[in-house]
């Protein structure tokens, strides 16, 4: 079964760093795109960053880029995201996501989100 | 970046009845590369339809996404007490890959 459980959330201080880790299981990491989406308390969703599988290409959204840093263990089949510099609007619930290829696509699976909460 | 627009913000209605949802893009989205995704109270987003008609595994046929270059739209046939929820349509065949701002399907 395809599983992905996010972990390292929590509460930290503006211009603070933090590292989400997000373990796969039933599938093979590289094979896919793997994604960071996150969503504030009672708003919508927001795309953050793209790792291919593969090449690994990397895309960012302006909001996070030169700030966070997606990447991947293969030995680990686990995805991170390195959050440097945070500010107070990237409160959110953050969620790992499978990509249907190793392209892109569509997110056909996602986990369950970990809490990152940025207040002095 | 590609802008989507959902409408309407909230949809009020009973069970059985038909929903109609509407996801507008700013430009034209590549390939049909538009999926919609569901979310309930506390979880995670599910994944509905992607390449903008294609259901996604273990998903009900009473889903049904249509539509291409910049307006697609998510049908549901007669809605379940499961399927009052907060819809998502999301563009991913562009970086930076966008969300709509999402439609409440509630109980009229």
């Amino acid at each position: 079964e395809v599983q992905l459980v996010e972990s390292g959330g929590g509460l930290v201080q503006p211009g603070g760093s933090l590292r989400l880790s997000c373990a796969a299981s039933g599938f093979t990491l590289s094979s896919y795109s793997m994604n960071w989406v996150r969503q504030a308390p009672g708003k919508g969703l927001e795309w953050l960053s793209i790792i291919s599988g593969g090449s690994g290409t990397i895309y960012y959204a302006d909001s996070v880029k030169g700030r966070f840093t997606i990447s991947t263990d293969n030995g680990k089949n686990s995805l991170f995201l390195q959050m440097n510099s945070l500010k107070a609007e990237d409160t959110s619930v953050y969620y790992c996501a499978k990509g249907l290829s190793s392209g892109g696509g569509a997110f056909d699976r996602w986990g369950q989100g970990t809490m990152v909460t940025v207040s002095s | 970046e590609i802008v989507l627009t959902q409408s309407p913000g909230t949809l009020s209605l009973s069970p059985g009845e038909r929903a109609t949802l509407s996801c507008r893009a700013s430009q034209s989205v590549r390939s049909t590369y538009l999926a919609w995704y569901q979310q309930s109270p506390d979880q995670a987003p599910r994944l509905l339809i992607y390449g903008a008609s294609s259901r996604a595994t273990g998903i009900p046929d009473r889903f049904s996404g249509s539509g291409s270059g910049t307006d697609f739209t998510l049908t549901i046939s007669r809605l379940e007490p499961e399927d009052f929820a907060v819809y998502y349509c999301q563009q991913y065949g562009s970086t930076p890959l966008t969300f709509g701002g999402g439609t409440k399907v509630e109980i009229k």
